[in-house]
């Protein structure tokens, strides 16, 4: 089964940081683009951030960046965002997600979620 | 960025109702959209791509149409697994964005 793990949400404090890891089994993680896409509490969804196959292309929206640095460790399957210097406004549960590049750039694999709640 | 409009952001259809929900990008996609399903407390689900393909294993009920600007998801025929949340998303530029979700409620 083609599945993907979050782990590292919890509470935080403004100006703090945090690093989430996205664990993948079930598929070939090294052959698919990486993203991360946030859903704020009662809001929709929005885009983070996206890694290429080999860490060579890297985006960002731009209220996270030079704030978040996306990375990906194919030998352990794993998919990361560290986030630093987070505010209030961060607050939401973070979803990793794979790309589906050969049929329309689509996210077609989601993990479960993690929540980060940055409050003093 | 390409700013992505979808409306309503709440309909009130009843079992069996035809449902459509539209989404217009500031500037053309060609075919470059997805449409997502997210029930509460769960991960979004891939429904459509490419504009009106239909994901492995979504129901036939579900279809979608639209290039460049004018995109649409429609249900043909409302079932009770479907009241959710759906989404639609720019695939063609970064950033990737999403449209504000049309919350489908029973009526």
């Amino acid at each position: 089964e083609k599945q993907l793990v979050e782990s590292g949400g919890g509470l935080i404090q403004p100006g703090g940081s945090l690093r989430l890891s996205c664990a993948a089994s079930g598929f070939t993680f090294s052959s698919y683009n990486m993203n991360w896409v946030r859903q704020a509490p009662g809001k929709g969804l929005e885009w983070v951030s996206q890694i290429s196959t080999s860490s060579s292309n890297i985006y960002y929206v731009d209220s996270v960046k030079g704030r978040f640095t996306i990375s990906r460790d194919n030998a352990k399957n794993s998919l990361y965002l560290q986030m630093n210097s987070l505010r209030a406004e961060d607050t939401a549960v973070y979803y990793c997600a794979r790309d589906r590049a050969l049929y329309g750039n689509v996210f077609d694999i989601w993990g479960q979620g993690t929540m980060v709640t940055v409050s003093s | 960025d390409i700013q992505m409009t979808q409306s309503p952001p709440t309909l009130s259809a009843s079992v069996g109702d035809r449902v459509t929900i539209t989404c217009r990008a500031s500037q053309s996609i060609s075919s470059g959209m997805a449409w997502y399903q997210q029930k509460p407390g769960k991960a979004p689900k891939l429904l459509i791509y490419k504009a009106s393909n239909l994901e492995s294993g979504v129901p036939s009920r579900f279809s979608g149409s639209g290039s460049g600007t004018e995109f649409t998801l429609t249900i043909s025929s409302l079932q009770p697994d479907d009241f959710a949340t759906y989404y639609c998303q720019q695939c063609n530029s970064y950033p990737r964005t999403f449209g504000q979700g049309t919350k489908v409620e029973i009526k």
